[in-house]
This record gives C-alpha cells, structure tokens and sequence, in this order.
C-alpha cells in the first residue's frame, strides 16, 4: 500500500515568510510524529499527535512553529516569519501504534531552505 | 529528558569486514531501542530494534547487544558489502513521554572495495 508522503518534497522561501508543510500518513495509523534533520545531524523530535490530540509539543523550537492534525489523518506543520536556521529536512512518521510497539514509517521529508 | 551518544561520526571499513557503532543512553527507563538506515536522499528505515528484556538480538549479518546496567547499545554488521554504505541512527524510547525516541546524531558508515 501507500506509505507516507509529503508535500511540497522542496521549499524555498524569503526570511520573514510563513510556510506550510503536509504530512499524509499512512491510512489507519494513529500516531504521526514530526523531526527536524539538519545538515549532518540527527533526527530532533518536534511534536507528535495521538489522534488528533497533541500530547508532547516539547520539541517545537519556537512559538513561530505550530501543528495541527485533522480527522486523524493529515497533518500540517506552520512555521511563521521562517528564519535563516529553519533550513532543514522536515521528516514525517506514523505508527499504527506508540513508539515502542509499533514501527515508525518515515516519509521522504519536505527540504525547507530560507533565503 | 533522554539524550542519547552516538560514536562514531564517521565509520569506512572494506568489504567484508565488520562494523560496530555505539550508543549510549542516559534515562534508565528507556526501554526501547531502534536502529534506522538512512541512504543517501532517502528517508530514514528500521532495520533492527532490541527492548530492555534482552540482551541481544540478530538478523542475518545485522546484530545488535544492549547493556542495560552500563546504558549503551550497540549495531554490529558482520560481511559488510557497499550497499550497507549509509547513515545510521540509534534511537531511545524515553518512557516518561509515553512515545517520543530520541536520535543519536548518526554514524555515516563507508564500506570501500
């Protein structure tokens, strides 16, 4: 079947600008995670969602990103007035349960770079 | 919160030899722990995980060990061939969110002819 897909797979923007990521998970699956990979880095946890239900935010860098699920399936990621160091692969997961008994499927992550 | 170690950055070993990556953990409660292969622009794969009731565990030539009382767990690649050329990341299960793995940085491994 389908497996995770994001939209846009590239994103360029001015400094300043608002942007807006898709995640579409795979179908049925309850829990949907986003990270944040820089150049060279590891994989840095934003948020995920239980459901439509956000029980951790912890990662979310800033106030200027936010996330919202709907319907328990697609889920956009906001980042406002986009700075220089939002450059980053943003990766999206889902799991047809929790971390830790179900395996996360990863989507080919939306590549976001700030002029 | 958990913070994970991961060594080394860089791996290159030649073809049929054999690799070993570390990982370290720092919460006690963690109880789950992945590896992800990640290809070059490709998105990150599961390849093998291990939970704190065992000790080891093996899948063909991929291995991974777990020391709960020192916190760190390993991936062993035994016969390593090229196509295992990619970046891999260690990940923890922090219990106390309920659902949150945190990433090593990852381990660029080369596997050269």
């Amino acid at each position: 079947g389908a497996g995770v897909s994001q939209s846009p797979s590239n994103k360029v923007t001015e400094k300043g600008k608002d942007v807006e990521l898709r995640c579409d998970p795979i179908s049925g699956h309850t829990a949907l995670y986003w990270y944040r990979q820089s150049l060279g880095q590891g994989l840095e946890f934003l948020i995920y969602f239980q459901g439509n239900s956000a029980p951790d935010k912890s990662g979310l860098p800033s106030d200027r990103f936010s996330a919202e699920r709907t319907g328990g399936s697609v889920s956009t990621l906001t980042i406002q007035r986009t700075q220089q160091e939002d450059s980053a692969v943003y990766l999206c997961a889902s799991s047809l349960g929790l971390a830790g008994v179900s395996e996360q499927y990863f989507g080919p992550g939306t590549r976001l770079t700030v002029t | 919160g958990e913070n994970v170690e991961q060594h080394p950055s860089t791996l290159s070993v030649q073809e049929g030899d054999s690799a070993v990556i570390k990982c370290t953990y720092s919460d006690s409660a963690s109880n789950y722990f992945p590896w992800y292969k990640q290809e070059l622009g490709k998105r990150p794969q599961l390849i093998i995980d291990i939970r704190s009731n065992v000790g080891e565990k093996k899948d063909q030539r991929i291995a991974v060990t777990l020391n709960k009382t020192a916190k760190h767990f390993s991936l062993h690649i035994t016969e390593t061939q090229p196509e295992d050329s990619a970046v891999y990341f260690c990940a923890a299960l922090y219990t106390g969110t309920a659902s949150k793995l945190t990433f090593g940085t990852g381990t660029r491994l080369q596997v050269t002819l």
